[in-house]
């Protein structure tokens, strides 16, 4: 069965730099969610969203922004870089808006290093 | 506000043991509860999940869990440890009207043969 997709796998930045990661979301699911997962840490929700409108919103610094398309997929921009932000960054996605009561699907995670 | 505890960091076990991982929430309503497990440097997949009716869930590889609302408690089992179950278990809570799932810290799960 098709997975959640996201892009790069690794991505490596120095500080004050941007990136940006891309998220696929299963085929047909309409809403995505990123977390942010730091070393030896448990995830943390950043935000997420559902047809394409932002559904909710956790603790994302101001110097993050992401958004929804039009054919579902997502992308999370990180600007002015840090080195706190190194992390393995999860997409999930799931159908419909029942939020954390339907079951999100994760993706393998992006492992951002910023040097 | 919603919270979840695994009180075990790590556990060793033999393979072919059985194996029980804790995990505690607190919510005031029905939680809605999951199970995560995470190899090294791979995603999240998800094991089973609790949502309402029976209490004792099954999920993937063999592993079930039991919800008992008494004890705010979502433990996970499996009565036979293979070596390829060693990995980070993460338990998870949702709610109404959020769509952040909350983690557990984890269990890190190692298996001598």
């Amino acid at each position: 069965a098709a997975g959640v997709i996201q892009s790069p796998r690794h991505l490596i930045k120095e500080k004050r730099e941007t990136a940006t990661l891309k998220c696929y979301p299963i085929p047909r699911h309409d809403t995505v969610y990123w977390y942010q997962q730091g070393p030896g840490q448990d995830p943390q929700f950043l935000i997420s969203f559902y047809e394409k409108m932002q559904s909710d919103k956790g603790s994302i610094p101001d110097r993050f922004s992401a958004q929804q398309f039009s054919d579902y997929h997502s992308e999370l921009n990180m600007s002015s870089l840090e080195l706190g932000d190194s992390a393995l960054y999860f997409c999930a996605s799931s159908f419909g808006l029942a939020g954390s009561t339907d079951t999100q699907y994760f993706g393998p995670g992006t492992r951002l290093t910023v040097l | 506000a919603q919270s979840v505890t695994q009180p075990d960091i790590h556990i060793t076990v033999s393979e072919g043991a059985s194996l029980e991982l804790r995990c505690n929430y607190s919510y005031g309503a029905t939680p809605y509860l999951f199970w995560y497990v995470q190899s090294p440097g791979q995603g999240l997949q998800l094991l089973l999940k609790y949502f309402s009716g029976d209490t004792l869930v099954q999920g993937i590889k063999g592993f079930e869990a039991e919800f008992k609302r008494s004890q705010s408690s979502f433990n996970l089992r499996k009565p036979s440890v293979h070596w390829s179950d060693a990995a980070e278990y993460f338990c998870a809570v949702g709610a109404d009207n959020t769509d952040k799932l909350i983690f557990g810290t984890g269990t890190r799960l190692q298996v001598f043969p």
